[in-house]
């Protein structure tokens, strides 16, 4: 099957860096997404790897490394607006594209 | 530009009865999905439509399950009847094209309880 590991519980003080990270098992591999979920909000789009490396909008950055199975989201100047959770997600083998499977998220808690 | 929009944001229901929740997805969009969480579960894929025609409903969990999309622009989600462990969050996603970037856009869910 696909699974997802990420850590549960992530806290971080303002201003600091902070890595999420996400090791997957799957058989076939077609990128990783990165999610972001206020508490009662909608989950919203972060980025998207397909290809090893490091991908950077702004403030947030994810890397892939296909050979390890592994990714990260990297949040660097933390801001209190920054405390979600955070998830990452694979595409399902044998969905269709757009059928993800989510792992159970990493709640980031950023003290001031 | 309107993002997906989901109502009820919140249902209650005794178990056995019928809820019906709906999706306008963003204008343009022809992907739509369904996704629910469970408390302290994953976010978890249910179905996919392209227009009105289904493209993967490999999520559905049983036949208690009903989701439809007339004409191709909003949807619906019938749980009919329902039962306690059908509780949690159902997200309605939208995207303009088949999810190749991985970027879909959600609502805000609509939460269900059933007693």
């Amino acid at each position: 099957g696909q699974s997802l590991e990420q850590p549960s519980e992530v806290t971080a003080v303002e201003g600091a860096i902070v890595q999420i990270n996400c090791t997957y098992q799957t058989s076939g591999f077609y990128g990783l997404s990165w999610y972001q979920q206020h508490d009662g909000g909608a989950p919203t789009f972060l980025s998207y790897n397909a290809l090893d490396g490091l991908e950077e909008t702004g403030r947030f950055s994810s890397f892939l490394s296909r050979s390890d199975s592994y990714g990260y989201l990297l949040l660097q100047e933390l801001q209190m607006k920054d405390s979600a959770s955070y998830f990452c997600a694979v595409r399902a083998v044998g969905g269709s594209q757009g059928n993800l499977i989510f792992g159970k998220g990493t709640k980031l808690s950023v003290k001031p | 530009e309107a993002g997906v929009t989901q109502f009820p944001s919140h249902s209650v229901i005794e178990k056995g009865q019928t809820v019906t929740l709906r999706c306008d997805p963003i204008s343009g969009h022809d992907n739509l999905y369904w996704y629910r969480r469970v408390m302290g579960k994953e976010i978890k894929f249910l179905l996919h439509f392209v227009k009105e025609s289904k493209q993967d409903e490999s999520g559905m969990p049983n036949n208690r399950f009903l989701a439809e999309r007339t004409g191709g622009t909003y949807s619906t989600l019938k749980v009919q009847p329902a039962e306690l462990e059908d509780s949690g969050v159902y997200f309605c996603a939208s995207s303009q094209d088949r999810g190749n970037t991985g970027e879909l856009f959600f609502g805000e869910g609509s939460r269900l309880t059933v007693l």
